[in-house]
């Protein structure tokens, strides 16, 4: 089993659209979590932090759930500039990337 | 404010050869990690180095080894290449606050092995 798992995709939506991404990680010691966004032959860039709480940025809200092991990313209002690889990301003793869900906003 | 830079930005070389990367960290970060991104998936841990040394290793083998210099720049070494190594190689830098830091990524260089 990975130690995060993310559903590949591609995600294809219309632009304007609300889409929701999820991972889900196995070590209950992870203690920090992120989504960071990666184009096409570039480097990740951090998008956000993840918080127990959940937070919100703009048209983007993360959600954790320890209890669960799992990790979310709403973006919502989609844009074309939004189209890119969204990884998971869980930090133990490094970070740990899960293989990343591609996004295709189309006009 | 210059951010992660990475040399070279491509490469070539063919099995059983030898290649060293080069990293200059972010302004102000002394900790460096590298990892490795196969075409598909998403970057693995290779290892972490901090005051020049190793302070934390990812599942690779012994062919893979580093080095960090007092000014916090760093290289990765890969001996005796194989196909399977080609791959883009990300350095990333932060500051070790205990854990959660926020890595910023260099640009990466691309390693094609023939």
């Amino acid at each position: 089993r990975k130690e995060v798992e993310q559903d590949p995709g591609p995600f294809n939506v219309p632009e304007g659209a609300t889409v929701a991404f999820n991972c889900t990680y196995s070590n209950s010691a992870s203690q920090s979590f992120f989504w960071y966004r990666q184009d096409c032959r570039k480097e990740p860039k951090l998008l956000m932090s993840v918080y127990s709480s959940g937070n919100e940025d703009g048209r983007f809200t993360a959600q954790l759930n320890r209890a669960s092991q799992y990790i979310s990313l709403l973006i919502r209002d989609s844009k074309l500039s939004d189209s890119a690889t969204y990884l998971c990301v869980v930090n133990g003793r490094a970070l740990t990337f899960g293989s990343g869900t591609r996004l295709q906003v189309q006009p | 404010d210059a951010g992660v830079t990475q040399s070279p930005t491509h490469l070539i070389k063919t099995r059983g050869q030898q290649v060293t990367l080069r990293c200059s960290p972010k302004s102000g970060h002394d900790t460096v990690s590298w990892y490795q991104q196969a075409l598909g998936q998403g970057p693995q841990f290779i290892f972490q180095y901090y005051e020049e040394e190793e302070r934390q290793r990812g599942n690779f083998p012994d062919r893979f080894s580093g080095h960090q210099f007092p000014n916090y720049s760093s290289e990765l070494n890969v001996n005796a290449l194989l196909l399977g190594d080609s791959a883009l190689y990300l350095c990333a830098s932060s500051t070790p606050t205990g854990g959660g830091e926020t890595q910023y990524f260099g640009p990466g260089t691309r390693l094609l092995v023939l």
